[in-house]
C-alpha cells in the first residue's frame, strides 16, 4: 500500500505570514496533485506536478515535486484568510489510482 | 453548470436501511469514482469506472454495489446500512484513468447511518 503522509497536519497562521506544507512517501509516482477543500465541498485540484525538479507556481502558491518523485512541497507566499481549507496532496500510478496524504489543515487569520 | 452533480447532499437514515446516491457528469470524462472519506478527513477511493467498465475495485463490504448505466453517470447502492457507513461520499470524474489523472469533485454526500 502507498501512503502520502502530510506534514503538519494542522497549521494556523497570521495573514502575512509564509508557509509551507510537505507530502511524503517511499513510493514513486508517475504524478502527484495538489488539491484544496473547503468545508462541504469537494476537493478542487489546484496544480499537477510530472517531472522530477518540477516547479509550478500558481499566483502566491509554488509547487514542488522531488527529484526521486517521492514527495512534493507546496508553499504559500504572503498567506491570506481566503487560503483557509484542506490541503490534500495525492499520487498517481500508471494503474490510475490515486493515494491521498492525510491532509493539511490550514488556518489563516485575519 | 455544475461539472460533477450527486445527490442527495444530506442522508440520514437508520442502521439496516438501504439507500442509493446518485451522480452526474456533464464534463466528457471517460472515468468516474466514488470516495469515501472519514471524519478525519482521509479520502480512500473506493470505486472506479471507465468507460462504464469497472476498473478498480477496492475491499469494500458487498454491501456496496456501484452502478453505471453510462459513461455519464456512476450511483452507488448500499445495503443494510451499518454504523460504520457514516462519512462524506464523494463522487469523482477525470478525463482517463492513468499516471496523469485529475480528479474532478462533487461536493459530496453527507451519510448519517443511526
Amino acid at each position: 500500500t502507498q501512503l502520502l503522509e502530510q506534514s503538519p497536519q494542522f497549521l494556523s497562521i497570521q495573514e502575512g505570514e509564509n508557509l509551507t506544507v510537505y507530502c511524503n512517501s517511499s513510493s514513486v509516482f508517475s504524478s502527484l496533485q495538489w488539491y484544496r477543500q473547503e468545508p462541504g465541498e469537494g476537493p478542487v485540484l489546484l496544480v499537477t506536478v510530472v517531472t522530477g525538479g518540477e516547479v509550478k507556481k500558481l499566483k502566491r502558491l509554488t509547487f514542488q515535486f522531488g527529484d526521486a518523485r517521492k514527495d512534493s512541497s507546496l508553499h504559500i507566499t504572503a498567506a491570506q484568510p481566503g487560503d483557509t481549507g484542506l490541503y490534500l496532496c495525492a499520487g498517481a500510478t500508471n494503474a490510475g489510482k490515486s493515494t491521498f496524504g492525510d491532509g493539511t489543515t490550514l488556518t489563516v487569520k485575519p | 453548470d455544475t461539472a460533477v452533480s450527486q445527490t442527495p447532499k444530506y442522508l440520514v437514515t437508520q442502521m439496516g436501511n438501504d439507500k442509493s446516491i446518485k451522480c452526474e457528469q456533464n464534463l466528457g470524462h471517460d472515468t468516474m469514482y466514488w470516495y469515501k472519506q472519514d471524519s478525519k478527513k482521509f479520502l480512500k477511493i473506493m470505486f472506479s469506472y471507465n468507460n462504464k467498465e469497472l476498473i478498480i475495485n477496492e475491499t469494500v463490504p458487498n454491501r456496496f454495489s456501484p452502478k453505471s448505466p453510462d459513461k455519464a453517470h456512476l450511483n452507488l447502492h448500499i445495503n443494510s446500512l451499518e454504523l460504520g457507513d457514516s462519512a462524506v461520499y464523494f463522487c469523482a470524474s477525470s478525463p482517463r484513468a492513468g499516471w496523469d489523472e485529475k480528479l474532478f469533485f462533487g461536493s459530496g454526500t453527507q451519510l448519517s447511518v443511526l
